[in-house]
């Protein structure tokens, strides 16, 4: 059975940093392009970022470059999202998901961004 | 960027009727649009794959067609478990963009 775990999520006060974990478990991870996609309450599904089944490459969308990296380490079966200088409108759910399209989503993990 | 426009916002559908919802791309996008399935406090669900591609597990009820700018998915004979909202995204190019939603409730 496929599993994508994330972890590392919580309140965190804006310009201070958080790091996100998800480990993956059921399918062949290194063989994956992963993702990072975001839902602000009540709001719809945002693209964050992507990074290749190697790591070689990686996208983000404009609103996060620069300030996030998304990485992933292939003998732990980990991706993650490191993320840096956070605002308030980075307050979301996060979804770690396999790439591409999505077919393989986590159960998510909650970002709340707030002094 | 590309933009997904779904349409209707809302569909109210009596269990057992067949619907029909769009997605349209400001710019061709070919046959790289996806559909997903979310409900309420769930994780989404993919659905159909590049445009009509069907997903192992996803009942026969759910088809997608289209190509260019304008998709549909439809589901035959709505069942209770479907009323949930659905969008539509794009991997045609980055950045990866997804559709508003359309929630279909029961009328």
């Amino acid at each position: 059975e496929v599993q994508l775990v994330e972890s590392g999520g919580g309140l965190v006060q804006p310009g201070r940093s958080m790091k996100l974990s998800c480990a993956a478990s059921g399918f062949t991870f290194s063989n994956y392009g992963m993702a990072w996609v975001r839902q602000a309450p009540t709001k719809g599904l945002e693209w964050v970022a992507t990074i290749s089944y190697d790591g070689s490459s990686t996208y983000y969308r404009d609103s996060v470059k620069g300030r996030f990296t998304i990485s992933r380490d292939n003998a732990k079966s980990t991706l993650y999202l490191q993320m840096n200088s956070l605002r308030s409108e980075d307050t979301a759910t996060y979804y770690c998901t396999s790439f591409a399209p999505f077919d393989y989503w986590g159960q998510g993990v909650m970002v709340t961004v707030s002094s | 960027d590309i933009v997904l426009t779904q349409s209707p916002a809302t569909l109210s559908v009596t269990p057992g009727e067949s619907v029909s919802l769009s997605c349209r791309a400001s710019q061709g996008i070919s046959t790289s649009i996806h559909w997903y399935q979310q409900k309420s406090n769930e994780s989404p669900r993919l659905l159909i794959k590049f445009a009509s591609q069907s997903i192992s597990g996803i009942p026969s009820r759910f088809s997608g067609s289209g190509s260019g700018t304008d998709f549909t998915l439809s589901i035959n004979r709505v069942e209770s478990e479907d009323f949930s909202v659905y969008y539509c995204q794009q991997s045609y190019s980055l950045p990866l963009t997804f559709g508003s939603g359309t929630k279909l409730e029961i009328k």
